[in-house]
């Protein structure tokens, strides 16, 4: 079945510093791929998403993502973090004719430090 | 513009119980899917439906049913409610069933004591 793996589950950052948070899926297949965000108590906001074109895509407030299809990685990054991205960021794969069914890793809590 | 909906936000129920949760899309979108988040964990597909027709069941129990209304809202059945149904229930709507980002709801947060 497929998965999806979040390497760390929890990374404290001093503001201004790099972000990359990683993530692997398992499917070989053609996919859709996704980063979520969720700020404490608030509900999941979409940062980014890849379908097809540049692996290189770019999202809301400074963060991209980077498909690497022969690594079956999509890596999220940021190369200064503020206090307010502060939040637990989700990657979620979509296996291309699955409708709707998004697949989430376990998440990857950030915490920055002012 | 109302985002994704969801009611109640929050509910406690006694183990046995049987519970409806409910959800109203964004106008316009006709696909509607719910995830069940458990503390500490990603959420997990439970169903989709796209134009009132199931598209997809995750690896939940008979317990979970669904349905989608003419108007696209749909509900979230959950049949003799066990402790470890405990969870934030997620309802996230798009446009249509193919490859597009999908938008969330805030969810509601079940108990089962």
């Amino acid at each position: 079945a497929q998965s999806v793996s979040q390497h760390n589950h929890h990374v404290i950052l001093s503001e201004a510093a790099s972000l990359e948070l990683g993530c692997n899926y398992s499917y070989g297949g053609t996919v859709n791929l996704f980063w979520y965000v969720q700020y404490p108590g608030q509900h999941l906001q979409l940062l980014l998403k890849y379908f097809s074109g540049d692996p290189l895509v770019k999202g809301i407030k400074g963060f991209e993502a980077e498909f690497i299809k022969s690594k079956f990685s999509f890596n999220l990054r940021k190369p200064s973090v503020q206090w307010s991205d502060t939040a637990e960021y989700f990657c979620a794969v979509k296996e291309y004719n699955q409708g709707g069914k998004l697949i989430f890793g376990q998440g990857t809590e950030l915490s920055v430090k002012p | 513009d109302a985002g994704v909906t969801q009611s109640p936000t929050h509910l406690i129920k006694t183990r046995g119980q049987h519970v409806t949760l409910r959800c109203s899309p964004i106008s316009g979108h006709k696909s509607v899917s719910w995830y069940q988040q458990v503390l500490g964990q990603g959420p997990q597909f439970i169903f989709q439906y796209y134009e009132k027709e199931e598209r997809g069941r995750g690896n939940f129990p008979d317990r979970f049913s669904a349905r989608q209304f003419p108007n696209y809202s749909s509900e979230l059945n959950v049949n003799a409610l066990l402790l470890g149904d405990s969870a934030l229930y997620l309802c996230a709507s798009s446009y249509w069933d193919g490859p597009i980002g999908y938008t969330f709801g805030s969810g509601t947060r079940l108990t089962v004591v």
